[in-house]
């Protein structure tokens, strides 16, 4: 079945440690990419995105995603973490399938970040 | 800017009855979704609109669920009538989208609906 998997549900993490969340995803062709936070009592926004170009892609608060094609893998990294990244964070992707887009989501990663 | 409004943000109702969410997109997006997200997974798609069609309702339970898009601005989604297992987070997201995929969906705050 057509997918995205974040293998990683828990994170938690101390201040200034450096992070790195897994996302994999099972279609083949052309995909757009994206990672969505969601802060405690907010609505979900947009981290960062990949369409081409330059695999490595910069997103707000210092943090990026590199896009691997061979590996179906978009994984989010962040040299050193905040107490304020403290959120769930969700790895998308948008897919032309059956002359329509389907934009699926993963299951998320809920980090969690001591001071 | 006002973002992506939706209404109630809380709704708690007792199996077999009826309810409806509402959602008003940004000004000028084409695009219009309807996710349900249950407790620790991610968003997963009901519906979406491209202004006023239903491009894909795949994933709508149409035996209970029906969704409508006037004018192709506002929404609502309705359950009639809910279960037990209907009780999650409604999310109506829109977005200007175009031919390669590439929008961003913008979030409203979500519909929490608690079924007893």
């Amino acid at each position: 079945a057509q997918s995205v998997s974040q293998h990683n549900h828990h994170v938690i993490l101390s201040e200034a440690a450096s992070l790195e969340l897994g996302c994999n995803y099972s279609y083949g062709g052309t995909v757009n990419l994206f990672w969505y936070v969601q802060y405690p009592g907010q609505h979900l926004q947009l981290l960062l995105k990949y369409f081409s170009g330059d695999p490595l892609v910069k997103g707000i608060k210092g943090f990026e995603a590199e896009f691997i094609k061979s590996k179906f893998s978009f994984n989010l990294r962040k040299p050193s973490v905040q107490w304020s990244d403290t959120a769930e964070y969700f790895c998308a992707v948008n897919r032309l399938t059956s002359g329509t887009y389907k934009y699926i989501f993963g299951t998320g990663t809920r980090l969690k970040v001591l001071a | 800017e006002a973002g992506v409004v939706q209404s109630p943000r809380y709704k708690i109702i007792e199996k077999k009855q009826p309810v409806a969410f509402w959602c008003n997109p940004i000004s000028g997006h084409n695009t219009l979704y309807w996710y349900r997200q249950n407790l620790g997974q991610g968003p997963e798609l009901l519906i979406r609109y491209e202004n006023e069609e239903a491009v894909d309702d795949s994933q709508l339970p149409k035996d209970r669920f029906s969704a409508e898009r006037l004018k192709g601005v506002d929404s609502t989604l309705k359950i009639q009538p809910a279960e037990l297992g209907d009780s999650a987070v409604y999310l109506c997201a829109s977005s200007l989208e175009n031919r390669l995929g590439t929008g961003e969906l913008f979030f409203g705050e979500g519909s929490r609906l608690t079924v007893l």
